[in-house]
């Protein structure tokens, strides 16, 4: 069965560090990894997706995300963080159409 | 841009009451799904929804809960007989349906009904 494992509860970092949020998944096939954000009292915005191809992934916001089969990881990564990005994040895995969730991390930026 | 919309955004109820959320999902769109997120807990699938039936459903949607598209654009989930455990924010999504199927699509996620039962 597919699941989705996101290591990190809670992270902080200084505005202006870099960030990576870990995903690990766990799928019989060829998996459909999503990265979605939720700021509070807010749904779900997808920042990026992959399904085949370039297994480094641009989304929106300047976050990208990288698919490596070996070690079935999907990280998310900023270069540089904003106060704004502040939220949680989900990353989810889909199947036939019923995603999976990871837990999500809670980001906080830090001044 | 289109965006799929809920109401309403906060609906409370007692303890074995019915409710019904509502969903329209963006126009063109020929997937539906519903999810759900008990506070402080994962984002969980319930259900989908292709060409006028449930196409895939979790553990968790069991009898309590049913879905209709009961016009062109509506989109909803019935609980027959809430329960306090039944409290939670419940998102709506939909998808375009152009990708092959479900499988590939990208799920466009409404702004959630928070459902309290007391």
């Amino acid at each position: 069965a597919q699941s989705v494992t996101q290591p990190d509860i809670h992270i902080t970092v200084s505005e202006g560090a870099s960030l990576e949020l870990r995903c690990n998944y766990s799928y019989g096939a060829t998996p459909y990894l999503f990265w979605y954000v939720q700021s509070p009292g807010q749904g779900l915005q997808l920042l990026l997706k992959y399904f085949s191809g370039d297994t480094l992934v641009q989304g929106i916001k300047g976050f990208e995300a990288e698919f490596k089969r070996s070690q079935s990881s999907f990280n998310l990564r900023k270069p540089s963080v904003h106060w704004s990005d502040a939220a949680e994040y989900f990353c989810a895995v889909g199947a036939y159409g019923d995603m999976r969730f990871g837990a999500g991390t809670r980001l906080t930026v830090k001044p | 841009e289109p965006e799929v919309t809920q109401t309403p955004s906060h609906q409370v109820t007692q303890m074995g009451q019915e409710v019904i959320l509502r969903c329209v999902p963006i126009s063109n769109h020929l997937y539906f799904y519903w999810y759900r997120q008990i506070l402080g807990q994962k984002v969980e699938f319930l259900v989908s929804f292709y060409n006028n039936e449930i196409s895939e459903k979790s553990e968790i949607f069991d009898d309590q809960f049913s879905v209709e598209r009961p016009d062109g654009s509506n989109f909803t989930l019935k609980i027959r007989s809430t329960k306090l455990e039944d409290s939670a924010m419940y998102f709506c999504a939909s998808s375009p349906g152009t990708s092959g199927g479900a499988r590939t699509d990208t799920q466009y996620f409404g702004p959630g009904t928070r459902l309290t039962v007391l």
